[in-house]
């Protein structure tokens, strides 16, 4: 079945620095790629997505690109702020069956300090 | 435009006591998504409706766990009865079109079930 494997944390940056959370998939067609965020307190939410091969997905300043070679969508921001400090998840939708079925890693939680 | 409603936030229950968790998606999203999230983990789908159908429940544990989507729009999520085990955050989430699609879900805040 399809699966998500992302780097575990936590990861701790200073702020300004450069992040990268790697993620790699394994999954059968052609499947949608996402990256879901979650502050404190609040429901996960879309942070950025790719729908096919070599689809860069960015906002906020985060960027990952779907590289279907390496099976991967690693997430990068060039600059991170104290705001960024939450969890991420990596994620995929495949559709078996013609349903949307989304699986996801099991996060990376990440912490900026001034 | 109103998100994902979540209710209760918060349920601290004892074990054997059933419980259960209330949803209303997003006006206009037809599939609706039961997650749990154990803590340090990702969400794990319990069950996925499509309007009034249970599309996908093979993850949902049915000898103590039942779910409905009445009309279509609101789902209640059920434990009877709870065990320890289940204290977990229950997630629910709704997205637009059925097959294929981007599969952007849009997530409530969730309930967070603490079983002593």
């Amino acid at each position: 079945g399809d699966s998500v494997t992302q780097m575990e944390g936590p990861v701790t940056l200073s702020e300004e620095a450069f992040l990268t959370i790697n993620c790699t998939y394994t999954a059968t067609g052609y499947p949608s790629l996402f990256w879901y965020v979650q502050y404190p307190g609040e429901g996960l939410q879309l942070l950025l997505k790719a729908t096919k091969a070599d689809d860069k997905g960015s906002n906020k300043g985060f960027e990952a690109t779907y590289r279907k070679e390496t099976t991967s969508f690693h997430l990068e921001k060039g600059s991170v702020q104290v705001s960024d400090s939450a969890v991420y998840f990596c994620a995929l939708s495949g559709s078996p069956r013609g349903y949307q079925k989304v699986t996801f890693g099991i996060g990376t939680k990440l912490q900026v300090i001034p | 435009e109103a998100g994902v409603v979540q209710s209760p936030r918060y349920k601290i229950i004892e074990k054997k006591q059933p419980v259960a968790f209330w949803c209303n998606p997003i006006s206009g999203h037809n599939t609706l998504y039961w997650y749990l999230q154990n803590l340090g983990q990702g969400p794990e789908l319990l069950i996925r409706y499509e309007n009034e159908e249970a599309v996908d429940d093979s993850q949902l544990p049915k000898d103590r766990f039942s779910a409905e989507r009445l009309k279509g729009v609101d789902s209640t999520l059920k434990i009877q009865p709870a065990e320890l085990g289940d204290s977990a955050v229950y997630l629910c989430a709704s997205s637009l079109g059925t097959g294929g699609g981007t599969g952007e879900l849009f997530f409530g805040e969730g309930s967070r079930l603490t079983v002593l």
